[in-house]
């Protein structure tokens, strides 16, 4: 249970292009969501964690005007990188709450973003 | 800041061996710690979560320590095997954020 789908997996786009990677809580409502950011060679680093129906709340330093979240439902959120540049090549990773069970929190299998 | 250690970078040992991996964290004030095992280029795998008022927590060869107090989180591996080769992560949870260590590669060899 509590399954997180996230999707592409890999994905390669050219400079200056937008990118989609969306999330889907399975069998669970995801209220909140979180993005993650791997550079190679580095820890996973928190983005943006957004809430169903309402803004997402961007860590500093990372921009809401390139990293697009949408969390329209309680079981899909997406990140949009806007008009992406070889700097963004990275691993990206959603993570949910799922309320009542002892883990907590489950993630998606990620998605490496390679733009060139 | 809570800032996330985790030593070695990387270990190379025999199949067989039991090994340990280390974690420390800065800020005491945790909600939990959790080991993650991620395969190349694919998610995280939950191995094992320590709730702040828990000292250990085990799951088949897998035995986590916690001491808050300390700042410190052991992984221990026994009887290592080629298929544990991956990389560890922990991570601790407060305030509905994860910090996440830079991850132990480990490799067995056959």
């Amino acid at each position: 249970g509590a399954v997180v789908s996230q999707h592409p997996s890999r994905v390669i786009c050219k400079s200056g292009t937008s990118v989609k990677i969306e999330c889907r809580s399975l069998d669970f409502q995801a209220t909140t969501m979180f993005w993650y950011r791997q550079f190679p060679k580095q820890s996973l680093m928190l983005m943006a964690t957004s809430n169903e129906g309402s803004k997402a709340t961007y860590e500093q330093g990372v921009e809401k005007d390139k990293f697009l979240i949408n969390h329209a439902s309680l079981t899909l959120s997406t990140l949009t990188v806007a008009s992406a540049h070889p700097e963004d090549s990275s691993f990206y990773i959603c993570s949910a709450r799922v309320v009542g069970t002892v883990y907590g929190y489950t993630f998606g299998s990620g998605t490496r973003l390679t733009v060139v | 800041k809570q800032e996330v250690t985790q030593i070695p970078a990387a270990l190379s040992v025999p199949e067989g061996e039991n090994l340990v991996l280390n974690c420390s964290f800065t800020d005491s004030a945790i909600y939990n710690l959790q080991w993650f095992r991620q395969d190349p280029g694919k998610g995280l795998t939950s191995l094992l979560l320590i709730q702040s008022s828990q000292r250990e927590q085990t799951s088949g060869r897998l035995n986590a320590s916690l001491d808050k107090s300390s700042g410190r989180s052991t992984l221990y591996i026994a009887a290592s095997q080629p298929g544990d080769s991956a990389t560890y992560l922990c991570a601790v949870a407060r305030f509905n954020k994860f910090y996440f260590g830079s991850g132990t590669k480990l490799n067995v060899k056959p």
